[in-house]
């Protein structure tokens, strides 16, 4: 079984300033790894995501995660944050072996940027 | 080009009515799901459609029902709603069912259960 842990529930932050996103899971199998957005009243969208090579993946709207396979995390960054990323912020996880697209969401963490 | 589309967008129930949202996609995709969406619980699967013709329960299943109507429908059914059933469920579509891919979410549908 997999299990996904956000280890912030919100994050205020002001315009400009750096952020980072933390999130951590467990599996027994290897997993892929994603990070969604959700803007207010919208569904979610996919940011990026993990499948394989390089640790550093970057996605949309400036961001990037790092995977680090010895401490099971893929916390998400951006150098520079604008007001129209506040947003919700999901971390999710998908078993690898199986072949089954079945995503395991953690509980989200609530990004507010402030002017 | 819509994505994946949901109705209704609100709705308001009286314990023990009955309703079905629905969910369509113009993607072409062979992979639907639904899932419910709780206060500091992130999103559940409640259901999926791994290929048209084929249906199968996810983490939270009860009280639910669901069909693949064609490849570009599915819909979730509440028999006799509840107030645990207050939610915001969303659809979602990939093109196939591997682990590797893509979930294209729907706008949801925020569900009141009185």
């Amino acid at each position: 079984a997999q299990s996904v842990t956000q280890l912030d529930s919100q994050v205020p932050v002001f315009e400009e300033a750096p952020v980072e996103l933390r999130c951590n899971y467990s599996s027994s199998v290897s997993v892929y790894l994603f990070w969604y957005v959700q803007y207010p009243n919208q569904g979610l969208q996919l940011l990026l995501k993990y499948l394989s090579g390089s640790t550093l993946v970057k996605g949309i709207n400036g961001f990037e995660a790092e995977f680090n396979k010895s401490q099971t995390s893929f916390h998400l960054r951006k150098p520079s944050v604008h007001i129209s990323d506040t947003a919700e912020y999901f971390c999710a996880v998908s078993p690898i072996s199986g072949g089954y697209n079945k995503l395991i969401f953690g509980a989200g963490t609530r990004l507010a940027v402030h002017p | 080009n819509a994505g994946v589309t949901q109705t209704p967008k609100f709705q308001v129930l009286k314990t023990g009515q009955s309703m079905t949202l629905q969910c369509a996609q113009d993607m072409n995709h062979n992979s639907m799901y639904w899932y419910r969406q709780d206060p500091g619980m992130g999103l559940r699967l409640i259901y999926y459609s791994a290929s048209e013709g084929t249906t199968d329960k996810g983490e939270v299943p009860n009280g639910y029902n669901v069909s693949r109507l064609n490849k570009r429908e599915f819909s979730l059914r509440l028999e006799s709603a509840a107030p645990s059933q207050t939610s915001v469920y969303f659809c979602a579509s990939s093109e196939g069912f591997f682990g590797q891919e893509t979930q294209y979410f729907g706008p949801g549908t925020r569900l009141l259960v009185l």
